[in-house]
């Protein structure tokens, strides 16, 4: 099965700041790597797909980049809103389809 | 709109069973692939299940092989987890999510519901 790792855990910014996040696969996955926001209580909400492609209606300050087996998603100008646990997630080999463990983002 | 509704969860006792759903409007779940994902208290998102093709293929992961069972039905356009032998680690929110697949055959989910809850308590 494909590891994901996903780091820092946790952080802390403040609005405004630029704030990126980074998944690392056990082995190559190309650029089949999505990222999802879920905020507590709610469906999770795909942000970004293939990598680097933004879903529709997903504000422009979210970016994803990277290929191979790391990747990095970016938010230019934290805004409050943002606050929530960030996943990614590998469809290259699946079964199973694994996520990394999340990332906690917390608005100072 | 697409719209993806969970029901079923609630209280079993281990060694129990419980099927849970997802009703689906705006979309027909046999036009992707159906996902089961969940996520058990303070822990993450786990993939568990998902059901795929013509010839409704199904796949699991190792946690639940066995176990669990999904299914969907054309008339109601509902997707089913059929959940036995249940065990305290079987304790989550589960959300159905339904399967995109891009331009370049890469897929990811797009749709997801807002999940039911599952505990596994004596």
């Amino acid at each position: 099965d494909i590891q994901m790792t996903q780091s820092p855990s946790s952080l802390s910014a403040s609005v405004g700041d630029r704030v990126t996040i980074t998944c690392r696969a056990s082995q190559t996955i190309y650029n089949y790597l999505n990222w999802y926001q879920h905020k507590p209580g709610k469906a999770p909400k795909l942000l970004i797909y293939v990598a680097s492609s933004l879903q529709s209606g997903v504000p422009s300050r979210f970016s994803g980049s990277g290929s191979g087996a790391e990747f990095s998603l970016t938010i230019s100008s934290l805004q409050p809103e943002d606050s929530a646990t960030y996943y990614c997630q590998q469809t290259y080999s699946a079964p199973p389809i694994t996520f990394g463990r999340g990332t906690r983002l917390e608005i100072k | 709109e697409v719209q993806l509704l969970e029901s079923g969860g609630g209280l079993v006792q281990p060694g129990g069973s419980l099927r849970v759903s997802c009703e689906a409007s705006g979309f027909s779940v046999f036009s992707s692939a159906m996902n089961w994902v969940r996520q058990a208290p303070g822990k993450g998102l786990e993939w568990v299940s998902n059901i795929r093709g013509t010839g409704d293929n199904t796949y699991y992961a190792d946690s639940v092989r066995g176990r669990f069972t999904i299914s969907r039905d054309r008339s109601k356009n509902t997707l089913y987890l059929q959940m036995n032998n249940l065990r305290a680690e079987d304790t989550a929110v589960y959300y159905c999510a339904s399967t995109a697949v891009a331009d370049t055959n890469h897929e990811y989910f797009q749709h997801w519901g807002q999940g039911t809850l599952v505990t596994v308590s004596s």
